[in-house]
């Protein structure tokens, strides 16, 4: 079983439609948790950053952390053309130089 | 914001040559990291550096290796490229061992023919 499961999708829909992206995960001594996002031919960027359980809010993105079940959630409001990319979510440990990933969501927005 | 910087972003080679990729940082981080990616398998590890001349190996090393000779740089080796090296290598870094973002250069992709 990996470490962290995403299902890479991809995933379509229409301007303006809310996006839930998710991941799980075995490991509980993962604490904190990522979402990078990337677009075609590019490097990932930090999207949101959130450490143990909660939400976290920026603008029209939401990070979610359900640390009982194993499961985070990244959720896209009033989604744009140019949202259209890989979603990737990332988890580590309290310390330790491993990070681990998913696979990616592949997200399309349709103007 | 730092900056990371692959200065090959497209290369070809053939099968047996040395490759060598470049990545540079400009915000004095102590730790930097090469990945490759690959369609299905996620973000691997290759190696990891602490420090100038600190190096740890990651998921997959086999048919690499690196060199940091100064902290702001990192290379990552090639000694006798293969076509299952093919594949888009991404350099990060982050500021100190225990924080916990990483910063993503651009990527190179590299194909071996």
């Amino acid at each position: 079983q990996k470490e962290v499961e995403q299902d890479p999708g991809p995933l379509s829909v229409p301007e303006g439609a809310i996006v839930s992206l998710n991941c799980t995960y075995s490991n509980s001594a993962f604490q904190y948790f990522m979402w990078y996002r990337q677009y075609s031919r590019k490097g990932p960027e930090l999207l949101m950053y959130t450490y143990s359980s909660g939400n976290k809010e920026d603008g029209r993105f939401t990070a979610q952390v359900d640390k009982s079940s194993k499961y985070i959630s990244l959720f896209i409001r009033d989604s744009q053309p140019s949202d259209s990319a890989t979603y990737l979510c990332a988890m580590s440990i309290t310390t330790g130089n491993q990070f681990y990933f998913g696979t990616g969501t592949s997200l399309t927005v349709i103007p | 914001d730092v900056k990371v910087t692959q200065s090959s972003r497209y290369l070809v080679k053939r099968t047996g040559e040395k490759v060598f990729l470049e990545c540079v940082q400009d915000m004095d981080h102590e730790n930097m990291f090469w990945y490759r990616q690959d369609p299905g398998l996620g973000l691997r590890l290759i190696y990891f550096s602490y420090d100038v001349k600190m190096k740890e190996k990651g998921d997959i090393p086999e048919g690499y290796s690196v060199s940091r000779e100064k902290k702001e740089r990192f290379s990552l080796i090639l000694e006798s490229a293969s076509t299952n090296q093919t594949s888009m290598y991404l350099c990060a870094s982050r500021l100190f061992s225990g924080a916990n973002v990483l910063t993503f250069g651009a990527g190179s992709r590299l194909t071996v023919l």
